[in-house]
């Protein structure tokens, strides 16, 4: 069975600074592998995917990912934090075929000081 | 395009009663529909799993007699919480895809509703 590992439950970052949250997975075979975000008592947003193709991925608010196969890894990268990005991060792997499968990590919480 | 909508966003309910919580895709069919629930700073669980026209699949340990789930059309998924106590309240969150292609090699994106947040005293 497919897992997701978010070593980092909390970090915390001043604004302007780069960003890196760690996602690690375990699958037997192609993943397919998402970064979500979620505001408090909001549902979840896409931010990227990556399903096939260039391993480095770019997403919605200047938000990328590269996977790296050799590390089973899929980390959300940001060159430059705002204090709105603040929120709770979830990684995710889905499985193929028609049942379409998410199982998530337990969450990364952000935390922006100004 | 793909809005996944929930309703209602906010629920207070008595020991004992049945909530029942709706889930719509506005802008595509759903062929399936998930349903996850969230307890507070932890990360979503799924619940089960709904094709349009058959029964739900549960995940282990998940009640089916208590988290009744009908998907009735293709863009309406309802789950029902049958005589909710103070434990199941949570955040319950539900997702939609549409079936675009079929096989070991595809997969189809799953679009995300805004949560419906459960309180039972």
């Amino acid at each position: 069975a497919q897992s997701v590992t978010q070593p980092d439950i909390h970090i915390t970052v001043s604004e302007g600074a780069s960003l890196e949250l760690r996602c690690n997975y375990s699958y037997g075979a192609t993943p397919y592998l998402f970064w979500y975000v979620q505001s408090p008592g909001q549902g979840l947003q896409l931010l990227l995917k990556y399903f096939s193709g260039d391993t480095l991925v770019q997403g919605i608010k200047g938000f990328e990912a590269e996977f790296k196969r050799s590390q089973s890894s899929f980390n959300l990268r940001k060159p430059s934090v705002h204090w709105s990005d603040a929120a709770e991060y979830f990684c995710a792997v889905g499985i193929t075929g028609t049942a379409s499968k998410l199982t998530f990590g337990t969450g990364t919480r952000l935390q922006v000081t100004l | 395009g793909a809005v996944v909508s929930q309703h209602p966003s906010r629920v207070i309910c008595k020991s004992g009663t049945s909530v029942k919580i709706e889930c719509r895709s506005l802008d595509f069919q759903a062929t399936t529909m998930f349903w996850y629930r969230q307890f507070p700073k932890q990360s979503l669980m799924l619940m089960a799993t709904s094709n349009e026209g058959s029964k739900a699949t549960y995940e282990q340990g998940v009640e089916k007699d208590k988290f009744l789930i009908n998907h009735a059309s293709l863009t309406l998924s309802t789950l029902t919480v049958t005589s909710a106590h103070p434990e199941d309240s949570s955040f319950y969150i539900c997702s939609a895809r549409e079936l675009k292609g079929a096989g070991a090699s595809s997969y189809n994106e799953q679009f995300f509703g805004p949560g419906t947040r459960l309180t039972v005293l």
